[in-house]
């Protein structure tokens, strides 16, 4: 069963265009990462919300943690292609050691 | 600051065999965890090792093993290797829930 589950699952756009990938899951985070991976290598961090409705900003990139902390949302604004890759979320549980990962969003802008 | 090392990078080995994966953790890192992420799909928690003592071990049978060592560094050993082993077998270390930072991962293909 996975915890954590990312919308869609492939996504192929025009460079320019904007997207929003979706971490949803029916269990509560006490925080939530975002990475991303290129192929041949480990994930790289993008951001950590940690409260309930925060909005974190990383250039062209939005992150959104739900208020009930059991979601969240990647939005990219002008893609480009070095955009191009693996998008993953990633949650802490209370009393957990680990991190849950999403399923993935495999991402590709089209120039 | 040198970031987390894995070594081998890839690796072929036989059904049955047993094999060992290292990994370097980040300097005043304490924490290690191990992850296998199959092809497409997410990463999934091993365990993680503190202060070289297992600290929480996700879905995976005994043949998965760990140690880490006083210098924070840790191996994974898999004993009766299943074709099904064959993934992305990533490391990360931290020394708090904010600060994870993974290795490039070593490729295990078994046949």
């Amino acid at each position: 069963t996975q915890l954590l589950e990312q919308s869609p699952q492939f996504l192929s756009i025009q460079e320019g265009e904007n997207l929003t990938v979706y971490c949803n899951s029916s269990s509560v985070f006490s925080s939530l990462q975002w990475y991303r991976q290129e192929p041949g290598e480990g994930p790289v961090l993008l951001v950590t919300v940690v409260t309930g409705g925060e909005v974190k900003k990383l250039k062209r990139l939005t992150f959104q943690f739900g208020d009930a902390r059991k979601d969240s949302s990647l939005h990219i604004t002008a893609a480009q292609p070095g955009d191009t890759g693996l998008y993953l979320c990633a949650g802490h549980q209370t009393g957990a050691n680990n991190l849950f990962f999403g399923t993935g969003t495999r991402l590709t802008v089209i120039p | 600051e040198t970031g987390v090392t894995q070594s081998p990078t890839h690796l072929i080995k036989t059904r049955g065999q047993q094999v060992t994966l290292r990994c370097s953790s980040q300097s005043g890192h304490n924490t290690v965890s191990w992850y296998q992420q199959a092809l497409g799909q997410g990463p999934q928690f091993i365990f993680q090792y503190y202060r070289e003592e297992e600290n929480g071990r996700g879905n995976f049978p005994p043949r998965f093993s760990g140690l880490q060592f006083p210098n924070y560094s840790s191996e994974l050993n898999v004993n009766a290797l299943e074709l099904d082993d064959s993934a992305l077998y990533l490391c990360a270390s931290s020394s708090d829930r904010v600060g994870t930072t993974f290795g490039s991962g070593t490729r295990l293909t078994v046949v």
